[in-house]
């Protein structure tokens, strides 16, 4: 069974510009979620997805960041524009459904912002 | 609210030597918990779970952890520490109903030869 995919590894970028980062979950999963996970620190939860439906997105920075799960397959997580403060690794995880706790994780996305 | 609290930062032990590493968690009802591990570029592991029933958990690489609700603990431990298990090991807590993940900060595990 493939993992979790997760596009770029790894991007660099300066403050104020766009970027863009892609997850494709375990085949089959209903529930996504993108973690934000800052150097130090455990995981916290940005967004997460039923389907294509959004579950939860209390901590979504939301005048700058975006998500989207348009077939509820596949998603895209933007930051648009970028802060230092964004330099994280952004982390996808997928579930098969509804009452399952034990989340699959992608190896992540690194970005600096400069 | 719920919450995560890994005391250690960051702990070093020599190989072959056991290992604990704390979790104290916060939460109003029977929690789920959860040990996950983290190497070095790498998403997060699942080492073991707890939904219900006996208190001692068993998970993969040797790893074993136990709940202790009078003390809201469940910490992680290993008999005998390899190398290959310098890591860094996240302690979570289940949100019933909603189907979320509340980490703790982590703890950095060194190991010496």
């Amino acid at each position: 069974e493939a993992g979790v995919a997760q596009s770029p590894r790894y991007k660099i970028i300066e403050k104020r510009q766009s970027v863009a980062f892609w997850c494709n979950p375990i085949s089959g999963h209903a529930t996504l979620y993108w973690y934000q996970q800052i150097l130090g620190q455990g995981p916290k939860l940005l967004i997460q997805f039923q389907n294509n439906g959004v579950v939860d997105d209390s901590q979504l920075p939301k005048d700058r960041f975006s998500a989207e799960r348009l077939k509820g397959v596949d998603s895209t997580l933007k930051i648009q524009p970028a802060k230092l403060e964004d330099s994280a690794v952004y982390l996808c995880a997928s579930v098969t459904g509804t009452g399952t706790y034990e989340q699959y994780f992608g190896p992540g996305t690194r970005l600096t912002v400069t | 609210a719920q919450s995560v609290t890994q005391p250690d930062i960051h702990i070093t032990v020599s190989e072959g030597a056991s290992l604990e590493l704390r979790c104290n968690y916060s939460y109003g009802a029977t929690p789920y918990l959860f040990w996950y591990v983290q190497s070095p570029g790498q998403g997060l592991q699942l080492l073991l779970k707890y939904f219900s029933g006996d208190t001692l958990v068993q998970g993969i690489k040797g790893f074993e952890a136990e709940f202790k609700r009078s003390q809201s603990s469940f910490n992680l431990r290993k008999p005998s520490v390899h190398w290959s298990d310098a890591a860094e090991y996240f302690c979570a807590v289940g949100v019933t109903g909603y189907n979320k993940l509340i980490f703790g900060a982590g703890t950095r595990l060194a190991v010496h030869p």
